[in-house]
């Protein structure tokens, strides 16, 4: 089972852009999707979106228009960008992969990075 | 309408049985969808419970205990998941989360009280 590392800058202003990167320690980087997920203070689960490891997308149709999520496999790593930040962006955004994959008798389940606090504020 | 609806609490009482539900949107049945369940507590990422589909199609997590089941409610168009001799540890919010549409999609959680 892999581990996610993830980092990023935690304070950010309104307008700017956020960026967090996730790096997956062992497993396969290239057999599944990473996604990005992000919970506002208080509040429930959303899905940003994901990408694999040949760059091919899905994002969440509320986000997708300042979302760009990307993918550097010579580093088993995939990043976030969320443009024109505001005060709603704020939340603790996670990296994981979602999906449950069974290969044989191995059954791969999902896995979460730690979380990073984002605040937006002036 | 939300594609998962799940109540937004729910109190029991140590050693007895809770039934959380996560419900479907109605034109899309429990019974095509994997619903997975999560269990988080504060401060802390989402934990992977199981994930199921049918009684013969369901993969619990690895150290999950037995006593965390999944079921679906045909009569009521959702995925249920099952906790059997509540415990104070159990006391957490529950999230479920399905693949529709080319996009994960979480209910909006469940505050479980064990009191």
């Amino acid at each position: 089972q892999e581990q996610l590392q993830q980092w990023g800058a935690g304070l950010l202003k309104p307008s700017e852009t956020l960026s967090l990167t996730c790096a997956v320690y062992g497993g396969s980087f290239t057999d599944y999707y990473w996604s990005w997920i992000r919970q506002p203070p208080g509040k429930g689960l959303e899905w940003i979106g994901e990408i694999n490891h040949v760059g091919i997308t899905n994002y969440s149709p509320s986000l997708k228009t300042r979302v760009t999520i990307s993918v550097d496999t010579s580093k088993n790593q995939f990043s976030l960008k969320l443009s024109s930040v505001t005060a709603a962006d704020t939340a603790v955004y996670y990296c994981a992969r979602l999906a449950l994959y069974i290969r044989g008798y191995d059954i791969l389940t999902p896995t979460w990075g730690q979380g990073t606090m984002v605040t937006v504020s002036s | 309408q939300a594609v998962l609806t799940q109540p937004s609490s729910l109190s029991a009482s140590p050693g007895a049985s809770a039934s959380l539900t996560c419900t479907l949107r109605s034109d899309i049945s429990p019974r095509s969808y994997y619903i997975y369940w999560y269990q988080q507590k504060p401060g802390s990422p989402p934990q992977y419970l199981l994930r199921y589909k049918s009684d013969s199609d369901k993969q619990q997590g690895s150290g999950v205990p037995s006593r965390f089941s999944g079921a679906t409610d045909a009569s009521a168009n959702a995925g249920v998941l099952l906790i059997s001799g509540l415990q104070s540890e159990d006391e957490a919010d529950y999230y479920c989360m399905i693949w529709h549409s080319s996009a994960w999609v979480f209910g909006g959680g469940t505050k479980l009280t064990v009191l």
